[in-house]
């Protein structure tokens, strides 16, 4: 069962335009929720991590959405640029017992000239 | 600060057999998560390590297995390899209290023949 919904699985967005990765959860525990983003050969490396207090959070042409009684969070990347291909993993933090981190499937971003 | 390093790199094994992957997290964190990517399915969480006791496990078989050492670095092995255990496996740490900022290894990709 997955904790962490997301959504799509690839995307191919040309360079300059808006990257949309969507995100959905059930579980009302969660207290952050991190965005990883891997490039082939490497590890995930936090993106940017969001509270669930806060509705809009930015670092430079990243951005993530929070809708609390949706239950839903996205990224967007603005101007997209090829070296943002890479696959991004949306994840959340329970708060409770041993803070258990679940991620998504994950979304393969294709950012083509 | 050195980064998290993962050893061997690649490894390649038969069915069957056992192998052991080792782990050394960032100086200072005490938190060691592992996980298992595989095409089409994502990070799926192996467990977690905090001060040398497993605090969190996923659904993985008995065949999974992991310790870590009181310098916080951390093994985990799988025994009888089956040829579904292909998989890139990463390994992560974390500060206490801040697990949902993880800092991922390189990972060692294991192939099973």
């Amino acid at each position: 069962q997955q904790q962490v919904k997301q959504s799509p699985q690839s995307l191919i967005v040309q360079k300059g335009g808006i990257s949309i990765i969507n995100c959905a959860y059930e579980n009302t525990a969660f207290d952050y929720f991190p965005w990883y983003q891997q490039f082939p050969g490497k590890g995930p490396a936090l993106l940017i991590a969001i509270r669930p207090d806060v509705s809009e959070k930015k670092e430079g042409r990243f951005t993530i959405s929070f809708n609390k009684s949706a239950k839903q969070f996205s990224l967007h990347i603005m101007d997209s640029q090829p070296g943002d291909s890479a696959t991004y993993f949306c994840a959340a933090r329970d708060a409770g017992g041993y803070q258990k981190v679940t991620f998504g499937i994950g979304t393969k971003l294709q950012v083509i000239p | 600060k050195a980064g998290v390093t993962q050893t061997p790199r690649y490894l390649i094994k038969t069915r069957g057999q056992q192998v052991t992957l080792s782990c050394s997290p960032i100086s200072g964190h005490r938190s060691v998560s592992w996980y298992q990517q595989t095409p089409g399915q994502g990070l799926q969480f192996l467990f977690e390590y905090f001060s040398e006791t497993q605090r969190n496990k996923g659904n993985f078989p008995g065949r999974f297995s992991g310790r870590q050492f009181s310098n916080s670095r951390s093994e985990m092995n799988v025994s009888t390899l089956e040829l579904g255990d292909s998989a890139l496996y990463l390994c992560a740490s974390s500060l206490a209290g801040r697990s949902y900022e993880q800092y991922f290894g390189p990972g060692t990709r294991l192939t099973v023949t």
